[in-house]
């Protein structure tokens, strides 16, 4: 069975700083991950996703992430935050078959002015 | 499309009473998903549904919980008796078929906040 570990339960950073949030995977077949953002009172929206291909990939509001299958990590990165990405971050994965997504505890990135 | 519907948003509930919990998924979804958040344990799936068919209810926490899907454009998820522990945010989420195998991303509803009293 596959599940997520995010490490970071809050993560503090400074306005314009860059954040990297973490997000290691266990499976023992091919994965498809996702990171979403969920911001206050809200359902989750979808940042990105790795299905196939390039390991870097790009997302909205700037955000982009890394698959590294040797290290098994997926990783979220943004060179610059701005307050507005205050929000809570969750890392996915699910594979082909299943079609079960399961979700990471979750990352609370706070961006301080 | 209006995205994926949930109703109520709030529900406040004594103990020992039925909640049901509604969910409108995007029109042509094959995949329909129930997951509870709380504090303490984030995201949990629930269930999920492919086809109005239930394909793994594993995530259900006991026999008080029960999902239906009767219908392509409409699920359920019941909590009878409720209790205080089972106070949460309920999320509904769907997702397209994927097809050739290739994972696509969920789309989830705002959320029903439920309260056990």
């Amino acid at each position: 069975a596959q599940s997520v570990t995010q490490l970071d339960s809050q993560v503090p950073v400074f306005e314009e700083a860059p954040v990297e949030l973490r997000c290691n995977y266990s499976s023992s077949v091919s994965v498809y991950l996702f990171w979403y953002v969920q911001y206050p009172n809200q359902g989750l929206q979808l940042l990105l996703k790795y299905l196939s291909g390039s390991t870097l990939v790009k997302g909205i509001n700037g955000f982009e992430a890394e698959f590294n299958k040797s290290q098994t990590s997926f990783h979220l990165r943004k060179p610059s935050v701005h307050i507005s990405d205050t929000a809570e971050y969750f890392c996915a994965v699910t594979t082909s078959g299943t079609y079960k997504y399961i979700f990471g505890t979750g990352t609370r990135l706070k961006v301080l002015a | 499309d209006a995205g994926v519907i949930q109703s109520p948003r709030h529900e406040v509930t004594e103990m020992g009473q039925e909640v049901t919990l509604r969910c409108k998924p995007i029109s042509g979804h094959d995949y329909l998903f129930w997951y509870r958040q709380t504090m303490m344990r984030g995201l949990e799936l629930l269930i999920y549904f492919n086809n109005n068919v239930p394909i793994d209810d594993s995530g259900m926490p006991e026999d008080r919980f029960s999902a239906k899907m009767p219908n392509a454009s409409f699920s359920t998820l019941k909590i009878q008796p409720s209790e205080p522990r089972d106070s949460a945010v309920y999320f509904c989420a769907s997702s397209p078929s994927p097809g050739t195998g290739v994972g696509t991303e969920a789309f989830f509803g705002q959320g029903t906040r439920l309260t056990v009293v």
